[in-house]
């Protein structure tokens, strides 16, 4: 499997918190990626890098940040988190189009 | 309209019968396709590329139709072990030579005894 984690796996927070969760690979792969998962949707991509310092929004990225500071990391923030924002979140490492997730970041707003 | 979209399911069959799921794209400029699987409360995982010539993968076959921008993977003599959702995946090339990869939101499948 591709050496890919995601921190924390699981979290509970209250509304009006900040939120940041973690990607690392070990990989050296350039493109990065948060989806969230949500029943009846599917996948939706939140953001996505294609280098350190590069990202770019996807479908659903309002209330969302992003930074890749190096390679092996990639940060999504949630500056104040919303009931809406309860979801699995994925992060995917992906070279020659081909992509390969983590294991998955379960994430509860209360 | 949706940049990918998938049969949306779910799908109920006998073991070893024979099952099919459909993809469309709407970006004619995406560049790579693929079927990946997801077992419930993992993470998905790559079943298969999907080349132009189509290309087969054991009892899994994928095609792709670029002029119709249409994508399938057939199941033949389905397994207990295949039911898992089935996700159809396209490559968009978005603001020059960066590309994203987007999902359909999956189809459902049980094999049942």
């Amino acid at each position: 499997d591709a050496g890919i984690t995601q921190s924390p796996r699981h979290k509970v927070t209250e509304t009006g918190t900040p939120v940041t969760l973690r990607c690392h690979q070990t990989e050296n792969h350039r493109y990065m990626y948060w989806y969230r998962q949500d029943p009846g949707h599917g996948l939706r991509l939140i953001h996505y890098s294609y280098g350190v310092k590069d990202t770019d929004k996807g479908e659903v990225s309002d209330g969302y940040s992003v930074s890749r500071s190096k390679t092996e990391d990639f940060l999504l923030t949630l500056e104040s988190a919303t009931s809406s924002q309860t979801s699995v979140y994925f992060c995917a490492i992906s070279e020659s189009f081909r992509a390969s997730f983590g294991p998955g970041t379960r994430l509860t707003v209360t | 309209r949706k940049e990918v979209e998938q049969d949306p399911g779910p799908f109920n069959v006998p073991e070893g019968a024979t099952v099919a799921f459909n993809c469309t794209y709407s970006n004619s400029a995406s560049q790579s396709f693929f079927w990946y699987r997801q077992d419930c409360r993992k993470e998905p995982k790559l079943l298969m590329s999907v080349y132009s010539s189509g290309n087969e993968d054991g009892r899994f076959t994928a095609q792709l139709n670029r002029a119709s921008q249409y994508i399938s993977l057939l199941i033949r003599d389905s397994k207990l072990s295949d039911s898992a959702t089935y996700l159809c995946v396209v490559n968009i090339v978005s603001g020059g030579s960066n590309y994203k990869l987007t999902f359909g939101k999956g189809t459902l499948l049980t094999v049942n005894p």
